[in-house]
């Protein structure tokens, strides 16, 4: 199983600051890895797909990068709308997918 | 639009089993693979399980082995998940999800609460 490291495990920054949220896997994932937004008493949305495409609808200030067991997200001015929990998700493998364990992102 | 749109919530005794549905609308439907993925009260998301409608079996993590049933039935667009021999750990918010290189569409979620 692969499993997936998040961190930090919480962020709290300001708005207009710049989020960088890491995901490390235990094994290479290829580019297989996606990035959700969950808002509270919400489903989860997908934000980037293959580690770097920004999935329908989502605003350019969400970016994702990496490759391999090393990524990261970047929000790079934070709005502040963009309080959630941030989960990483590897899909290299059919159908042995994992989480992590989630970044909380907090606005001041 | 693709919509999925789960059914309700239950409530379930230890030991016994729940099945909940997930209907698919919009789109197209076979081709796709679709997730299970639950979230225990206040914990994160946790992938349990898959299906490609086409083919027809289902698929899912180690740790439920024995207890998930995956199905899927193409002429009504729906997707099962059935969890047995349910314990109170069971008790999460159950989701669908369609695999689109990512989860691009989600259903509104299932609560299931196992209780005595």
């Amino acid at each position: 199983e692969i499993v997936l490291t998040q961190s930090p495990a919480t962020l709290s920054l300001s708005p207009g600051e710049r989020a960088t949220l890491s995901c490390r896997a235990s094994q290479s994932v290829n580019n297989y890895l996606a990035w959700y937004q969950q808002k509270p008493g919400q489903a989860p949305r997908l934000l980037i797909y293959d580690a770097s495409n920004r999935a329908t609808g989502i605003p350019a200030r969400f970016s994702g990068s990496g490759s391999g067991t090393d990524f990261t997200l970047t929000i790079s001015s934070l709005e502040p709308e963009d309080l959630a929990v941030y989960y990483c998700q590897q899909r290299s493998n059919w159908p042995l997918y994992s989480f992590g364990q989630g970044t909380k992102l907090e606005i001041k | 639009q693709v919509q999925l749109v789960q059914s309700g919530a239950e409530v379930k005794k230890p030991g016994s089993s729940v099945k909940v549905s997930c209907k698919a609308s919009g789109g197209t439907f076979s081709n796709f693979a679709f997730s299970w993925v639950r979230q225990a009260p206040g914990q994160g998301l946790e992938w349990m399980g898959g299906i490609i409608p086409v083919f027809g079996t289902g698929n899912h993590a180690q740790k439920f082995q024995g207890r998930l049933t995956i199905t899927a039935d193409e002429s009504t667009r729906m997707v099962y998940m059935e969890l047995s021999s349910l314990r109170s750990d069971d008790t999460a918010i159950y989701y669908c999800a369609r695999d689109n290189s990512g989860f691009d569409f989600w259903g509104q979620g299932t609560l299931v609460t196992v209780s005595s």
